[in-house]
């Protein structure tokens, strides 16, 4: 089955820095990956997905990510990050029962001042 | 109109209660899913609807119940539950199940508490 795994449980960046959050997937062929943010007692929101093309994929909110095939990696990316950035991330992947989405455990962003 | 509403936002029920979640979207979507969230968890996958049919039920406990009247429309219908089903449950849609058309929009969520 498709899974991707998210090693960073915590995160902490000092406001105006660079960000990057991993996101490893397992999947022999080019799998559906997706990155969400949650903030506290809300819904996901789409930041970026990728299904196949370029690697590079930009999306809201000043984020990418990119796809690296020899890391099996699609991590997420913001040059510099504000203070509303503090959130849940989840990376995700079509796999869950085939159509639903499996995520990683997620990753906490703690912005410091 | 890219937006997913679930509605209530909260429902506190006892175990013998039986109540209702209802979920709305129309963007046209033909696939629409159940998750349920534990604290500090991801979302976990419940249900998936397609053009109005259950193609996928990952083995939930028959005190869920879903329902899909339309496409338009999502039901969770809830009965007899356990404390320990308290968690925040989110509805998504997207306009098919099929990859490239999958990229899923979720709602708000319901926050449940069973007491």
């Amino acid at each position: 089955a498709q899974s991707v795994t998210q090693p960073d449980i915590h995160i902490t960046v000092s406001e105006g820095a660079s960000l990057e959050l991993r996101c490893n997937y397992s999947y022999g062929a080019t799998p559906y990956l997706f990155w969400y943010v949650q903030s506290p007692g809300q819904g996901l929101q789409l930041l970026l997905k990728y299904f196949s093309g370029d690697t590079l994929v930009q999306g809201i909110k000043g984020f990418e990510a990119e796809f690296k095939r020899s890391q099996s990696s699609f991590n997420l990316r913001k040059p510099s990050v504000h203070w509303s950035d503090a959130a849940e991330y989840f990376c995700a992947t079509l796999g869950g029962g085939a159509d639903g989405l499996t995520f990683g455990k997620g990753t906490h962003l703690i912005i410091q001042p | 109109d890219t937006e997913v509403t679930q509605t209530p936002k909260h429902l506190v029920m006892g175990m013998t209660n039986k109540k209702s979640l209802k979920c709305e979207q129309h963007m046209g979507h033909r696939a629409m899913y159940w998750y349920k969230q534990k604290a500090k968890k991801p979302p976990e996958l419940m249900f998936v609807y397609s053009y109005e049919k259950l193609s996928i039920n990952e083995s939930v406990p028959s005190r869920f119940s879903p329902e899909c009247p339309n496409s338009s429309l999502l039901n969770l219908h809830l009965h007899a539950l356990q404390p320990e089903d308290s968690a925040l449950y989110l509805c998504a849609s997207s306009r098919q199940t099929s990859g490239d058309y999958n990229e899923q929009f979720f709602g708000p969520g319901t926050r449940l508490t069973v007491l």
